[in-house]
């Protein structure tokens, strides 16, 4: 069946524009997470959804970042006024549900994100 | 959360056994050790999961101390296609509902496969 896929896979913006990045999760997956990776860092942990609410934001970078879930399914994430430090490949996974550490993350490509 | 320490990188030849090991020591009695992969240009991949017992799937097996204080991941005949970062990730059921469901990714192993 098909995978988490991540739309677009590369977005390259100016500094100070707006950019928004969605992620279609594997159907049936009721729990959405979104990380980052940077050049030369490690995956970090941006937050999760189970169903369409987001219990904890605070792993969230700065109050510029925003995500949303409509329907239980497609989730974007927003970046207001981008800065050059946000430049990253931003990764969605799904999970059948959340809060069950059995449960194994299904990822996606990535949308490598560069702001000039 | 309780870390995990994994080598920086591994070599290993094609078609032999890897095993890539994992320390652990502050684990707790309810964490879940889990094994990812990330191979070139892509997002992670689940490798295998396990609590207290070894556990085998099709892509590897899991050998878990008897004292939960280190697991080892197997490849038991490495490819070229298993060249990848593998990290070892703790995950705590009592965190249910919360940010800590997020997985915590540290450095992981680089596993170098020689032809």
């Amino acid at each position: 069946g098909a995978g988490v896929s991540q739309s677009p896979s590369n977005k390259v913006t100016e500094k100070g524009k707006d950019v928004e990045l969605r992620c279609d999760p594997i159907s049936g997956h009721t729990a959405l997470y979104w990380y980052r990776q940077s050049l030369g860092q490690g995956l970090e942990f941006l937050i999760y959804f189970q169903g369409n609410s987001a219990p904890d934001k605070s792993g969230l970078p700065s109050d510029r970042f925003s995500a949303e879930r409509t329907g239980g399914s497609v989730s974007t994430l927003t970046i207001q006024r981008t800065q050059q430090e946000d430049s990253a490949v931003y990764l969605c996974a799904s999970s059948l549900t959340a809060g069950t550490p059995r449960n194994e993350q299904f990822f996606g490509p990535g949308t490598r994100l560069t702001v000039l | 959360d309780a870390k995990t320490t994994q080598p920086n990188s591994m070599e290993s030849n094609e078609e032999e056994p890897v095993h890539l090991p994992c320390n652990h020591s502050t684990i707790s009695g309810t964490d879940y050790i889990h094994w990812y992969r990330q191979l070139p240009s892509q997002g992670p991949e689940y490798v295998i999961h396990g609590l207290t017992s070894n556990v085998n799937n099709r892509m590897a097996s899991l050998a878990i101390a008897e004292d939960r204080k280190s697991s080892t991941l197997i490849l038991h005949r490495a490819t070229l296609r298993d060249a990848a970062v593998y990290y070892c990730i703790l995950r705590d059921p009592r965190y249910r509902g919360g940010g800590a469901d997020g997985l915590t990714f540290g450095k992981g192993t680089h596993l170098i496969i020689q032809p």
